[in-house]
């Protein structure tokens, strides 16, 4: 098992610049989520998917939009990028919503 | 929403001591959660506690549960060099089918050899 994979890992954008960030688990969980990582702000939930079809703000969700694509895949979409997204991102997985979170390796992005 | 105080934000020791941190909420938690991520790496689980006053361990790590639901603790006993990262604490507080983890700020652990 693989677990959670993330791509890329590394990412350099240009101010106005869209992406996505792509998950996907092979865990067979229900749930996935997305969260960033800046210094002394821990992690902080971007998006959530409690289960296949719904999807629910988290915490910061402004400037980012996701899609559940099927059970496996979670994507992440920066629409136009700001410098204010650099950070590192991290996709997670549980099996129900509120249990024991499995995360992925990261993908660092910089916004210049 | 839900805030989990996550205490002492920074550590820096000697090998072979031992290492106590915390996490406090103003709102009682059903499951207490431990992760540790290394640098440039995502957080890994290293111990979880479903029941008030649980005292659980793995090799030389201890985690409680607290009394009142309100708090964890974790515990590192005669540290190593490999101990170093940034542990989380995070807490399910239920309440539905949409409720998920809270997680602490994080503890940076350094370790001098």
């Amino acid at each position: 098992n693989a677990g959670v994979t993330q791509t890329p890992k590394f990412q350099v954008l240009k101010t106005g610049q869209s992406m996505t960030l792509q998950c996907a688990q092979d865990m067979n969980h229900n749930s996935m989520y997305w969260y960033r990582q800046d210094p002394g702000m821990g992690l902080r939930l971007i998006y959530y998917s409690a289960s296949e079809g719904t999807t629910d703000k988290g915490e910061v969700p402004n400037g980012y939009n996701v899609s559940r694509l099927n059970k496996r895949e979670f994507s992440l979409r920066l629409e136009s990028a700001a410098p204010s997204q650099t950070s590192v991102y991290f996709c997670a997985s549980s099996e129900f919503s509120g249990r024991r979170e499995v995360f992925g390796p990261g993908t660092r992005l910089t916004v210049l | 929403g839900q805030q989990l105080n996550q205490s002492p934000q920074s550590m820096f020791i000697q090998e072979g001591e031992d290492v106590s941190m915390n996490c406090t909420s103003s709102s009682i938690f059903n499951t207490w959660l431990w992760y540790k991520q290394d640098p440039g790496e995502g957080p890994v689980l290293l111990i979880a506690l479903y029941k008030a006053g649980e005292l659980t361990s793995n090799g030389r790590l201890t985690a409680q549960f607290g009394i009142t639901r309100k708090d964890s603790f974790l515990n590192i006993s005669a540290s190593i060099p490999s101990d170093v990262g940034i542990y989380f604490c995070a807490g399910d507080g239920g309440g539905g089918s949409n409720y998920k983890l809270t997680f602490g700020k994080g503890t940076l652990l350094t370790v001098n050899p």
